[in-house]
């Protein structure tokens, strides 16, 4: 089993839209998490650190959900600049994990 | 704002060669990392460093060596490149080692022929 799993997708969601996606973790004692944002053929860019109540920017809010061990990411009103991989990060101990992420294409 | 820069966004090398990537920051992060991408796996560690001339194995180290030698710079050395090594190969640099928050640069993409 991975120590980070993603659906790897494609979600298909027409522009203003909500979409979520989840990533589940393995390792009970994970300490932070992390969503990334990477563009065709361009490197990955934070998007939103996940903190344990759950936070919002903007028209994102991430959600952490420690017993069943997996991190949300729900986008509302979508727009076609939203088109993008996520990728989710979890951290423990001094290791980073990423996931192989999730890909979304939003359609006019 | 933090830069990552790579020396090449595109390299073409022939089986056996050896490959040099360079990777250069400015932010004065001790940490800095070396990954592959490719489609399917997701980002691979392949080495870190958390201080000049300190290196750690990461996940997949077989065929690559890295070297350290001032705190912004940060290379990765294919011995003799091999197919199997066509790659993006992705810099970043961080704070702390067990940060999550990295900085990546543009990524160089390795094709080995």
């Amino acid at each position: 089993r991975k120590e980070v799993e993603q659906d790897p997708g494609p979600f298909n969601v027409p522009e203003g839209a909500t979409v979520a996606f989840n990533c589940t973790y393995s390792n009970s004692a994970s300490q932070s998490f992390f969503w990334y944002r990477q563009d065709c053929r361009k490197e990955p860019k934070l998007l939103m650190s996940v903190y344990s109540s759950g936070n919002e920017d903007g028209r994102f809010t991430a959600q952490l959900n420690r017993a069943s061990q997996y991190i949300s990411l729900l986008i509302r009103d979508s727009k076609l600049s939203d088109s993008a991989t996520y990728l989710c990060v979890v951290t423990s101990a001094s290791k980073i994990i990423f996931g192989s992420g999730t890909r979304l294409s939003i359609r006019p | 704002d933090v830069k990552v820069t790579q020396s090449s966004r595109y390299l073409v090398k022939r089986t056996g060669e050896k490959v040099f990537l360079e990777c250069v920051q400015d932010m004065d992060h001790e940490n800095m990392f070396w990954y592959r991408q490719d489609p399917g796996l997701g980002l691979r560690l392949i080495y870190f460093s958390y201080d000049v001339k300190m290196k750690e194995k990461g996940d997949i180290p077989e065929g690559y060596s890295v070297s350290r030698e001032k705190k912004e710079r940060f290379s990765l050395i294919l011995e003799s490149a091999s197919t199997n090594q066509t790659s993006m190969y992705l810099c970043a640099s961080s704070a702390t080692s067990s940060d999550g928050i990295q900085y990546f640069g543009a990524g160089t993409r390795l094709s080995v022929l």
